[in-house]
């Protein structure tokens, strides 16, 4: 399996545009968390899918921020307007069944918005 | 407010010596304690996991796990510099908003430089 994936693995963005990233989940796993990583603030998880559905999204920062997931192969992360404070690397992980187990994690996509 | 607390570091140590890292949090009812690895510029790797009280050996790694004191830590024995990383602790919290669901937490991590 090629593990999780995510792309872009790098976007340079102007303030206010809108920013899409993408993860595509290992194949068989049901669960699909994404955070983002500063060094201020940690690994902190934006939101987490269960079969497709949002199970806990308070972590998204505010309205700017939205996650889809249409099907169990691909998962969206979108911001607009973005801002300079949105910079951060943004990782995607799945992990197998419900249950809290090792989280595989993608490569990440580090945003820098100027 | 569920947290996950870690000293920043960085920790320093000589090649060969014990790292000990800490970690501790604040939700009495977690079950699931989990180590990662992260190296600069990478995503975060499992290393060590544990669920009862006591000690889990894996090789040069060890992780013990205090529920009591709500605390866990991961000991490196025989310290390389390839161990020179960021290591994160990670706790799956129980969140109402969830549905009850828990929710993996994570400490900011703890820098560590195994030097020559």
């Amino acid at each position: 399996d090629a593990g999780v994936i995510q792309s872009p693995r790098h976007e340079v963005t102007e303030m206010g545009q809108e920013v899409t990233l993408r993860c595509k989940p290992i194949s068989g796993h049901n669960s699909l968390f994404w955070y983002r990583q500063t060094m201020m603030r940690g690994l902190e998880l934006l939101i987490y899918f269960n079969n497709n559905v949002p199970i806990d999204d308070s972590g998204m920062p505010e309205d700017r921020f939205s996650a889809k997931m249409p099907n169990a192969s691909f998962s969206t992360l979108k911001i607009q307007p973005s801002e300079p404070r949105d910079s951060a690397v943004y990782f995607c992980a799945s992990i197998p069944g419900q249950s809290y187990n090792e989280q595989f994690f993608g490569p990440g996509t580090r945003l820098t918005v100027l | 407010q569920k947290e996950v607390e870690q000293n920043s570091g960085p920790l320093s140590v000589p090649e060969g010596a014990i790292a000990s890292l800490n970690c501790t949090y604040s939700d009495r009812g977690s079950q699931s304690f989990f180590w990662y690895r992260q190296y600069s510029g990478k995503s975060p790797e499992l290393i060590m996991f544990i669920y009862s009280n006591g000690d889990k050996e894996d090789g040069r790694f060890t992780a013990q796990l205090n529920k009591a004191s709500q605390y866990v830590s991961l000991l490196i024995r025989d310290s390389q510099p390839s161990d020179s990383a960021t290591y994160l602790c990670a706790v799956n919290m129980r969140y109402e908003g969830s549905g009850g669901s828990y929710i993996p937490t994570f400490g900011r991590g703890t820098s560590l430089i195994v030097h020559p």
